[in-house]
């Protein structure tokens, strides 16, 4: 059965800190994985990653991909309480099938 | 990417009735998708909407109680039937117009009093 694992489930920081995110998954037919942020309803899209080895920046968090250990981490780095939220991490075989997705990390970062 | 509009934001409903969730996407979309998002808990798949054809529902889902319409190519909806207050969760829809960019809708919080 496929499936995507991520670890810690929550994660409680303060200001300034940085984290990393975990995501590992056993799934057949790979094509990408990707990060998303939730806050409110709506998942936000973060990364997608395809590559290994290559990492993904935006601002404060980064995303890499390990193909061959079957797992990719977010890094956030110089957290703000604007950075709380869920972390959802999910595998994506093709534009025509659903992501299937992680538990989810609940990041909260306290001033 | 594609923009999708989800509608209604919010519903508190009594148990027993029905309530349907819309999206309307503003592109060509071959498939769309329906999450529900149970309150602590991650984001379920609960059935892919082809136009043309029956929805492909999940273990755990049928069709008398999550019907799904899918009359074109930008929109499609889900109704949560006889609902009960386990129904109360965040309803999402999803598109994949563009091969891996995945985008959602902005979600519909579902209460069951």
């Amino acid at each position: 059965e496929d499936k995507v694992v991520q670890s810690p489930l929550s994660l409680v920081v303060h200001e300034g800190d940085t984290v990393t995110l975990n995501c590992s998954y056993e799934v057949t037919n790979f094509r990408s994985l990707l990060w998303y942020k939730q806050e409110k309803k709506a998942p936000t899209f973060l990364f997608m990653l395809t590559s290994s080895g290559i990492e993904k920046k935006s601002g404060r968090l980064s995303s890499i991909l390990d193909k061959k250990e079957l797992f990719s981490i977010l890094n956030i780095t110089a957290t703000q309480t604007g950075d709380s939220a869920i972390y959802l991490c999910a595998w994506g075989p093709s534009g025509n099938t659903p992501l299937v997705f992680g538990k989810g990390t609940r990041l909260s970062v306290i001033a | 990417s594609a923009v999708i509009s989800q509608k209604p934001s919010r519903d508190i409903c009594q148990r027993g009735t029905s309530l349907t969730i819309q999206c309307q996407v503003d592109s060509q979309v071959t498939m769309m998708f329906w999450y529900r998002q149970q309150p602590g808990q991650s984001l379920t798949l609960i059935a892919t909407a082809n136009q043309g054809s029956e929805a492909t529902y999940e273990s755990g889902f049928v069709i008398d109680k999550f019907p799904i319409s899918r009359p074109n190519l930008t929109f499609s909806t889900l109704t949560v039937s006889n609902m009960s207050p386990e129904d109360s969760s965040i309803y999402l829809c999803s598109v994949s117009p563009a091969n891996y960019g995945y985008t959602f809708g902005s979600g519909t919080r579902l209460t069951v009093v």
